[in-house]
């Protein structure tokens, strides 16, 4: 079983404020990394898929960056809004384990005003 | 396009009873996967398929039954049905395997076994 981390498990934090979060992951067979968005009572929805290392990838305020080599994913919120508020998870595909995405168990984020 | 759609919504279950989590997209996915949420565990692979007629066993198998007739159809049998099965399932579809694109998830089930 792969040992997919996340840190912290929750955070809150202001209005406007920026904030990151790790997802830690073994860096040998690396195949791809997934960021979803989890708002409570939905379903997780994809940000990002990863599979470059180095790569950077943005959508809107929410980035993501990648190191394959040292087994971690960065993910971060500029200027955070309430509705930012939600679980990000993030899933690794390993060249060990192909066709599975094992999870991470996510980090929580409160925005409040 | 509906996406991925799962029933029933919500069900409740007795310990021992069977029955069968229904999930279906229309998107022309090959890949398609069921998950369980628990709390503090995140998701855990239950069962996935590459495509019709081929399945295999994700983390959490036990007590789960899967096929794949059709590219669009991947239901997931409880075949007696234990309290350690009440969770939140999750059905996710992508468009090939290895999972390198994003998955589409469905809305849930919340099942209860008393």
């Amino acid at each position: 079983i792969l040992n997919v981390e996340q840190s912290p498990q929750s955070l809150h934090v202001q209005e406007g404020d920026s904030t990151n979060f790790t997802c830690s992951f073994p860096s040998s067979n690396f195949y791809a990394l997934h960021w979803y968005r989890w708002e409570t009572a939905k379903s997780p929805e994809a940000l990002f898929v990863m599979t470059l290392n180095g790569d950077e990838k943005k959508k809107g305020r929410i980035s993501a960056t990648l190191n394959t080599k040292e087994g971690y994913s960065y993910l971060y919120i500029k200027g955070s809004q309430p509705e930012d508020s939600a679980t990000y998870l993030c899933a690794l595909v390993n060249t060990g384990t192909a066709s599975k995405l094992t999870f991470g168990t996510g980090t929580r984020l409160q925005v409040t005003l | 396009n509906a996406g991925v759609t799962q029933t029933p919504k919500f069900q409740v279950l007795k310990t021992g009873q069977s029955m069968t989590l229904q999930c279906a997209q229309d998107m022309n996915h090959e890949y398609m996967s069921w998950y369980r949420q628990d709390p503090g565990m995140g998701l855990r692979l239950i069962h996935y398929s590459v495509g019709a007629g081929i399945t295999d066993q994700g983390e959490v198998p036990n007590g789960y039954n899967v096929s794949r007739s059709t590219t669009e159809d991947f239901p997931l049998r409880l075949l007696s049905a234990a309290p350690s099965q009440t969770s939140v399932y999750f059905c996710a579809s992508t468009l090939s395997g290895p999972p390198v694109y994003e998955q589409y998830f469905g809305p849930g089930t919340r099942l209860t076994v008393t």
